[in-house]
């Protein structure tokens, strides 16, 4: 099972500042990589997918990169809707696997 | 739009069965897997497994074979997440969600079903 490790933890960012959290994986997933928003009470929702497309309706300032092991979400000026926790998921052998999620809150 | 509606929130007690269900609207439901997740307050998103309505196949994580049972009747566009005997252990807010037509990513997701199983 492949393991995704996701840093910080927590990550403390003021409105307008630039945002970047870390997802790595125990062994290569290519580009099968996908990151999620979730809000408190609210199901999670699909930003990234294969590590840098962006899903549809989601703002430009949320960026994906990375292949292999290493990925990174950026968020190039944080509003306040974008305060949230954050997951990876690989989907490049089974079974899937999240992170642990990144919490992204108000300096 | 592509819709998942799941069904609403249980209260169980260890050793009860237990099925709950997810509809597809909005798109044609045999072509695209329907993965589950669980959430808890202590192990984030957990990936369960996927179903294909269009021949049944099956992929379960290991840590939830013979836990659950996942199965589809696309008949009726749903989905379903099934228990012989619930633990407490199973208590969490559990997802479907549609996987993507090139990749696997899971978009959109179902509102979540809270199963809750106390004495």
């Amino acid at each position: 099972e492949i393991m995704m490790t996701q840093s910080p933890g927590t990550l403390s960012v003021s409105p307008g500042e630039r945002a970047t959290l870390s997802c790595r994986a125990s062994q290569s997933v290519t580009s099968n990589l996908a990151w999620y928003q979730q809000k408190p009470g609210q199901a999670p929702r699909l930003l990234i997918y294969d590590a840098s497309a962006r899903a549809t309706g989601i703002p430009a300032r949320f960026s994906g990169s990375g292949s292999g092991t290493e990925f990174t979400l950026t968020i190039s000026s944080l509003q306040s809707e974008d305060f949230a926790v954050y997951y990876c998921q690989q989907y490049n052998d089974w079974p899937r696997t999240f992170g642990q999620g990144t919490k992204v809150e108000i300096k | 739009e592509v819709q998942l509606v799941q069904s609403g929130a249980e209260l169980k007690k260890p050793g009860e069965s237990l099925k709950i269900s997810c509809k597809g609207s909005g798109y044609r439901f045999p072509n695209f897997w329907i993965g589950w997740v669980r959430q808890t307050p202590g192990k984030g998103l957990e990936w369960l497994g996927v179903i294909y309505p269009g021949d049944s196949d099956t992929r379960y994580s290991p840590s939830f074979q013979g836990q659950v049972t996942i199965s589809v009747d696309k008949s009726v566009s749903t989905a379903y997440l099934q228990w012989s005997s619930l633990k407490a252990s199973d208590t969490g807010m559990y997802y479907c969600a549609r996987a993507g037509a090139t990749d696997d990513s899971f978009d959109p997701w179902g509102q979540g079903t809270l199963v809750t199983v106390s004495s």
